[in-house]
C-alpha cells in the first residue's frame, strides 16, 4: 500500500513552546489529509481535514489557533501545537488519501507522541 | 449521525483460538466499512475493508462481512497467532463522503498467549 510517513515519531517539549509535526505522503499525491489525536487506550479523534491549498476545516471544539495546520503541497501537511501545555500531550496520527481515485482509502502515519512539561 | 461501536477489551485469547470482535455501525445510507489494526506504539494499517452490503472483506485470514440487516460488520479469524495481538478498529466512511473522514469505534484490545 501507500506510504505516509510521519515525523517526529516522538517529540518532548516544554510548556510555553510549540512544536510542529509533519506528515508526508511519499508515494502519492495526497488531495486530502487529516490530523487526529488519540488518549491512551481511546479511539481517534478527529481533530481537522485539510484539503491541499485551503484552509483546514476544523471539528467542534478543536481550537484552531492552538493547531495549526497547513497544507501547502500535495504530499505535505504540517500540525503546529502551538504554546503547548500539558493537557496537550498525547499521540496524534495523520492520514492521507487522493480523491483523484474513487473509494481509495486513507493511509495512516506511524503517529507521533507528543509529551509537554 | 454516523456511529461506530466495538465490543469493550481486552480480549485475552490462547493461541489458535477463535476471534471473534463484534462492531455495530449507525448511519444513513451505505457507509464504507473499514477493519484497522494498531500494533503498539504504531499508527493504523488497513486490515480490510467492505463497500457495500454483503461484501466480505478479507486479509491475513481475517474476514468481515457488511451486513446490512444487522448494520454489523464483525471481525473473525479461525485461529489466532500471538503476532496478532495489537488494538482493532472498527470504522466508518459516511456515505456523503464529506472528504473521506473516518469515523472510528472506540477499538478493542487483543491479547493472544502462547
Amino acid at each position: 500500500g501507500a506510504v505516509v510517513s510521519q515525523h517526529p515519531s516522538w517529540v518532548i517539549c516544554k510548556s510555553g513552546t510549540s512544536v510542529k509535526i509533519e506528515c508526508r505522503s511519499l508515494d502519492f499525491q495526497a488531495t486530502t489529509m487529516f490530523w487526529y489525536r488519540q488518549f491512551p487506550k481511546q479511539s481517534l479523534m478527529l481533530m481537522a481535514t485539510s484539503n491541499e491549498g485551503s484552509k483546514a476545516t476544523y471539528e467542534q471544539g478543536v481550537e484552531k489557533d492552538k493547531f495549526l495546520i497547513n497544507h501547502a503541497s500535495l504530499t505535505l501537511s504540517t500540525l503546529t501545537v502551538t504554546s503547548a501545555h500539558p493537557e496537550d500531550s498525547s499521540f496524534y496520527i495523520c492520514s492521507a488519501r487522493t480523491q483523484r481515485v474513487l473509494n481509495t482509502e486513507a493511509f495512516f502515519g506511524q503517529g507521533t507522541r507528543l509529551t509537554v512539561v | 449521525g454516523n456511529s461506530v461501536t466495538q465490543m469493550e477489551g481486552p480480549v485475552t485469547l490462547s493461541e489458535e483460538a477463535f476471534l471473534t470482535i463484534n462492531c455495530t455501525y449507525t448511519a444513513t445510507g451505505y457507509p464504507s466499512l473499514f477493519w484497522y489494526v494498531q500494533y503498539p506504539g504504531e499508527g493504523l494499517q488497513l486490515l480490510l475493508k467492505a463497500t457495500k452490503a454483503d461484501d466480505k472483506g478479507s486479509n491475513k485470514g481475517f474476514e468481515a462481512t457488511y451486513r446490512k440487516e444487522t448494520t454489523s460488520f464483525h471481525l473473525e479469524k479461525g485461529s489466532v497467532q500471538v503476532s496478532d495481538s495489537a488494538v482493532y478498529f472498527c470504522a466508518l466512511r459516511p456515505p456523503s463522503n464529506q472528504g473521506g473522514k473516518l469515523i472510528f469505534g472506540q477499538g478493542t484490545e487483543l491479547s493472544v498467549k502462547p
